[in-house]
């Protein structure tokens, strides 16, 4: 079936400090690759998507490369603010006639001023 | 409305009591989705809506959880005879056709509290 582990949290972070979330996946053929965010109280936001191997996702500073080779699509940001403190969450969507996403566990960021 | 609502936002009742949670999904969105959200867990998929049929619904735990879509548009989804387990964050997501290259549009969840 298909899969999707993070890695485990909290992830704790310093103001202008380089993020990486890392994402892997299981999944037959070829599936469409998210990254969502859920601050609390809230439910879940598009933060990019790729839908075929070697395209990039990016929004808002932040990265992400679907790699068929090592199946990956980890997260990055350059430089981490306040504001960017929340749960992530990576998503496959498999396709070829299944349209039911699988969710990662989430990992929490937590960024001090 | 320009974004999928849910109610109520936070429901407490007791249990062995019947719960109705609501999802009005994004205008013209074909395709919805409802899913469970425990506390330091991931998105349990529990069923989805092609219009109003339901081709999945593989998700849903028991026999307790129901599901229908009315119109194309609203959906409920009940849960009848409920259990402190059933305590949850439940949420809903709408897509435009359903296609695996579009993204889920959420609402902001109901939190259902079982005494």
């Amino acid at each position: 079936g298909n899969s999707v582990t993070q890695m485990e949290g909290p992830v704790t972070l310093s103001e202008e400090a380089f993020l990486t979330i890392n994402c892997t996946y299981t999944a037959t053929g070829y599936p469409s690759l998210f990254w969502y965010v859920q601050y609390p109280g809230e439910g879940l936001q598009l933060l990019l998507k790729a839908t075929k191997a070697d395209d990039k996702g990016s929004n808002k500073g932040f990265e992400a490369t679907y790699r068929k080779e090592t199946t990956s699509f980890h997260l990055e940001k350059g430089s981490v603010q306040v504001s960017d403190s929340a749960v992530y969450f990576c998503a496959l969507v498999p396709g070829g006639g299944s349209y039911i996403p699988t969710f990662g566990r989430g990992t929490s960021l937590i960024v001090h001023p | 409305g320009a974004g999928v609502s849910q109610s109520p936002s936070n429901k407490v009742t007791e249990k062995g009591k019947d719960v109705e949670l609501r999802c009005d999904p994004i205008s013209g969105h074909t395709a919805l989705y409802w899913y469970r959200q425990s506390l330091g867990q991931g998105l349990e998929f529990l069923i989805y809506f092609q219009g109003n049929s339901a081709p999945d619904k593989s998700g849903l735990p028991s026999d307790r959880f129901s599901a229908e879509r009315t119109g194309g548009s609203v959906s409920t989804l009940t849960i009848q005879r409920t259990q402190q387990e059933d305590s949850a964050v439940y949420l809903c997501a709408s897509t435009k056709d359903g296609y695996s290259n579009q993204p889920q549009h959420f609402g902001d969840g109901t939190r259902l509290s079982i005494l």
